[in-house]
């Protein structure tokens, strides 16, 4: 069974802080991983898709890096803002049947 | 707004009953995926079409079933409707550039099982 495990499962920072967390996946049969961002009321949306071991993916910013070896990636926020409050979602994807196995997600909330 | 709709956008009906979800994905992605998500558990994956097949299959359950039509746009039925069942429903369609997938998802229907 594959498994994608995310911790923290929430976190509480003040704003200004820098924060990271962490996404599990299973280091054999590696196709991708993903990153998303899920806001109360809205849908998930797409921040990183990353697919070789050592990749660093930036956006503003949020970064990520990825270790497929030991299956881990980490998202980081630098100097979150209240609008960064949201779930951060990973999903891996395994390479012979292209399936994407969610995380459970972290829910970040950024206080003012 | 991700392109991707999804009607309607809340369902309250009873158990035993039946009821469609659609999903119109964005212009030009042949590829729709359907989710559950309930308060107890993340995102579940429960089907993927490609441009009018199955493709993969994930927990979907025996009484569900989707398909995708020669438009593109796809439904999920849901049948003898269990309380259990009461959950939001996201369809996400991608496309696939130089070998990376983006999913892109849509608003989401909330069923509501009573």
């Amino acid at each position: 069974i594959l498994n994608v495990e995310q911790s923290p499962q929430s976190l509480h920072v003040q704003e200004g802080d820098s924060t990271n967390f962490t996404c599990s996946f299973p280091s054999s049969n590696f196709y991708a991983l993903h990153w998303y961002r899920w806001e109360t009321a809205k849908s998930p949306e797409a921040l990183f898709v990353m697919t070789l071991n050592g990749d660093e993916k930036k956006k503003g910013r949020i970064s990520a890096t990825l270790n497929t070896k030991e299956g881990y990636s980490y998202l980081y926020i630098k100097g979150s803002q209240p609008e960064d409050s949201a779930t951060y979602l990973c999903a891996f994807i395994a390479g012979n049947n292209r399936k994407l196995i969610w995380g459970l997600g972290t829910s970040l909330a950024v206080n003012p | 707004d991700s392109g991707v709709t999804q009607t309607p956008k809340h369902l309250i009906t009873a158990t035993g009953q039946r009821v469609t979800l659609r999903c119109s994905p964005r212009s030009g992605d042949l590829s729709v995926y359907w989710y559950q998500q309930s308060l107890d558990q993340g995102l579940q994956f429960l089907i993927q079409y490609y441009n009018g097949e199955e493709r993969a299959k994930g927990n979907i359950l025996e009484r569900f079933s989707a398909q995708q039509f020669p438009d593109l746009h796809s439904e999920l039925n849901l049948s003898s409707l269990e309380l259990g069942d009461s959950a939001l429903y996201f369809c996400a369609s991608s496309v696939e550039r130089g070998g990376q997938e983006t999913q892109y998802f849509g608003p989401g229907t909330r069923l509501l099982v009573l």
